[in-house]
């Protein structure tokens, strides 16, 4: 039973680039969401999609966008990097049934900018 | 928006005792608190989860409660191992709204 799975895992680019990160959420599972965590701190909110539609956008700028395809998987592009932009990049799978429900992780992708 | 805040940021237990983790809230609307472990270079790893119809919930040597008038909710964490060793984050969710993490806690199980 594959668990939430993320695309590259490790990336290393420089200033001004543009990169694009992968997840395939859980078997069944039709919500994900996107977190960035930068070291020692607690996972951001980025953006959630539900069957192809932006549910959720978080304190992000317009650097930052992201899409999901019809069999659930999704995308997060980021433009532009900068420096700060990097961290470690999870994606989170849910059933999207609505109301409040567990969120389960993705192994990440660590983003480096250089 | 939800704001949650969470204490101490470090612990430090011998192997044997009892950690306690506590986070607040400011949102009165969230009604899902889940904590979740991250050892080092891995994801976070969902370890028990209360709703806010809830007061507490039990998992072997791990507990969570919750307090809604007060609106904050701690875990506890019994028996403590050396694989106990990790960061933990608390979270909340309200319906209609996005998960907020803490900041969270680093705790250390000193054998």
């Amino acid at each position: 039973d594959a668990g939430v799975t993320q695309s590259p895992t490790h990336l290393i680019k420089t200033r001004g680039q543009h990169v694009t990160l992968r997840c395939s959420p859980i078997s069944g599972h039709k919500s994900v969401s996107w977190y960035q965590q930068v070291l020692g701190q607690g996972p951001q909110f980025i953006f959630q999609y539900y069957e192809k539609e932006e549910r959720g956008r978080g304190n992000f700028p317009d650097r930052f966008s992201a899409r999901q395809f019809p069999n659930y998987s999704s995308e997060l592009n980021v433009n532009a990097l900068l420096l700060g932009d990097s961290a470690l990049y999870l994606c989170a799978s849910s059933l999207g049934l609505g109301g409040p429900e567990t969120q389960y992780f993705g192994p990440g992708t660590r983003l480096l900018v250089l | 928006g939800e704001n949650v805040e969470q204490h101490p940021s470090t612990l430090s237990v011998q192997e044997g005792d009892s950690a306690v983790i506590k986070c607040t809230y400011s949102d009165s609307a969230s009604n899902y608190f889940p904590w979740y472990k991250q050892e080092l270079g891995k994801r976070p790893q969902l370890i028990i989860d209360i709703r806010s119809n809830v007061g507490e919930k039990k998992d072997q040597r791990i507990a969570v409660t919750l307090n809604k008038t007060a609106k904050h909710f701690s875990l506890h964490i019994t028996e403590t191992q050396p694989e106990d060793s990790a960061v933990y984050f608390c979270a909340a969710l309200s319906y209609g709204q996005n998960f907020v993490f803490g900041p969270g806690t680093r705790l250390s199980v000193l054998p």
